[in-house]
């Protein structure tokens, strides 16, 4: 298995609080994703980086940001977290950006309430 | 945002038929095609990378088969087992995207 992990793995908080999900990979891959899935609408892309200090939005990136400062961790932060937010979040990991698989990540559960 | 269709959402079969899915992606621009695996309760896992036209690929009784110039991709399982319930996800990149595109995927349930 990719060395790929989630923290924390379940969460629940408040409307209004911030919230930070950490993803940490063993790999080394260059790329790194982050995907909310919701019952309807499959894996949808929040954010990706394609490098340290490099970040771009995806399909739903609205409400959330991303950092990258080293290789291995890729953190997602709900500055002020919604009900909407309420979902299960993926972190994948690729060595290119699309001849390559992705790797995914256990998932983390948030709910806010 | 590019489209990528799965057809059918969902089936259900019996142990020991063989079915098939369909994944549509937009025919310009093709630049890779992947098939995922996911089981409930668990993570996403890759079957299949597809780049080029033709291209063919098997893993057991798992096989894929990619038309870029017509935009669609089928998966086959053969003999399907009760082991092989799970919803499969395809995900297109074209040459100009930055990051691959999910289809909806299409769960399927199979009974002993």
């Amino acid at each position: 298995d990719a060395g790929i992990t989630q923290s924390p793995r379940h969460k629940v908080t408040e409307t209004g609080t911030p919230v930070t999900l950490r993803c940490h990979q063993t790999e080394n891959h260059r790329y790194m994703y982050w995907y909310r899935q919701d019952p309807g609408h499959g894996l949808r892309l929040i954010h990706y980086s394609y490098g340290v200090k490099d970040t771009d939005k995806g399909e739903v990136s609205d409400g959330y940001s991303v950092s990258r400062s080293k290789t291995e961790d890729f953190l997602l932060t709900l500055e002020s977290a919604t009900s909407s937010q309420t979902s299960v979040y993926f972190c994948a990991i690729s060595r290119t950006s699309g001849h390559n698989e992705q790797f995914f990540g256990p998932g983390t559960r948030l709910t806010v309430l | 945002i590019l489209n990528v269709e799965q057809s059918p959402q969902s089936l259900h079969v019996q142990e020991g038929d063989s079915t098939n899915f369909t994944c549509s992606f937009p025919s310009s621009n093709f630049y890779a095609l992947h098939w995922y695996r996911w089981e409930t309760a668990k993570s996403p896992e890759a079957l299949f990378v597809m780049t080029l036209n033709g291209d063919e690929k098997k893993k057991g009784r798992i096989s894929a088969t990619l038309n870029t110039k017509e935009g669609y991709s089928y998966l086959y399982i053969k003999g399907s087992q009760p082991e092989d319930s799970a919803t499969y996800l395809c995900a297109f990149k074209d040459q100009a995207g930055t990051a691959l595109i999910f289809g909806k995927g299409t769960t399927l349930s199979v009974s002993s």
